[in-house]
């Protein structure tokens, strides 16, 4: 079993939407949740991280971690066309410990 | 301020060639790390320098790869001789001392075809 589970997609939808993006993990161990963005041919981006449960938004990025289910969603409203591109999650326990990658999901927003 | 740079951006070599990537973390970053995704699966952790110093190579492959962080600034990836299955991307990234893996910037990767 991995460690971290990620819907690879891909997931279209319409400009304006609202996109939900999950993650599930089975290491209780981490404490540290991050969204990257890649866009083709680039190196992931940070968008944003949690640290253990809540929530934490960031414009129209909005991060949410149940660490009882042990499930990571990111949430983007108002989806522009410039949001497409892989979307990946990441998690750590922190520290110098090393970072576990989902395999990302693939976004394209339709204009 | 630069951010992180590797090269090359695309490598083709044969099996059994060898072949040496770099790494240019954002000036002041202390962490250092190397990743590597290959075709259809996750970003996998290879290995992280705080400064010159190793702190976790845990997710390097096998004795065919060696990396360096001379002086504590750029990094070079060493991979003698190669296999077919090293083909992949391999990534970069880089952070503050203080934040440790959790923000990390990534370069753009080198991209290695082994034939």
């Amino acid at each position: 079993q991995k460690e971290v589970e990620q819907d690879p997609g891909p997931l279209s939808v319409p400009e304006g939407a609202i996109v939900s993006l999950n993650c599930t993990y089975s290491n209780s161990a981490f404490q540290y949740f991050m969204w990257y963005r890649q866009y083709s041919r680039k190196g992931p981006e940070l968008l944003m991280y949690t640290y253990s449960s809540g929530n934490k938004e960031d414009g129209r990025f909005t991060a949410q971690v149940d660490k009882s289910s042990k499930y990571i969603s990111l949430f983007i409203r108002d989806s522009q066309p410039s949001d497409s591109a892989t979307y990946l999650c990441a998690m750590t326990s922190g520290g110098y410990q090393k970072v576990t990658f989902g395999i990302g999901t693939k976004l394209q927003v339709i204009p | 301020e630069a951010g992180v740079t590797q090269f090359p951006s695309h490598s083709v070599i044969e099996k059994g060639q060898t072949v040496t990537l770099r790494c240019d973390p954002i000036s002041g970053h202390d962490n250092l790390y190397w990743y590597r995704r290959v075709m259809g699966k996750e970003i996998k952790f290879l290995l992280h320098f705080v400064k010159e110093s190793k702190q976790d190579e845990s997710g390097m492959p096998n004795n065919r790869f060696l990396a360096e962080r001379t002086g504590g600034t750029y990094s070079t990836l060493k991979v003698q001789p190669a296999e077919l299955e090293d083909s992949g991307v391999y990534f970069c990234a880089s952070s503050p001392l203080e934040a440790g893996g959790i923000e990390q910037y990534f370069g753009p990767g080198t991209r290695l075809t082994v034939t």
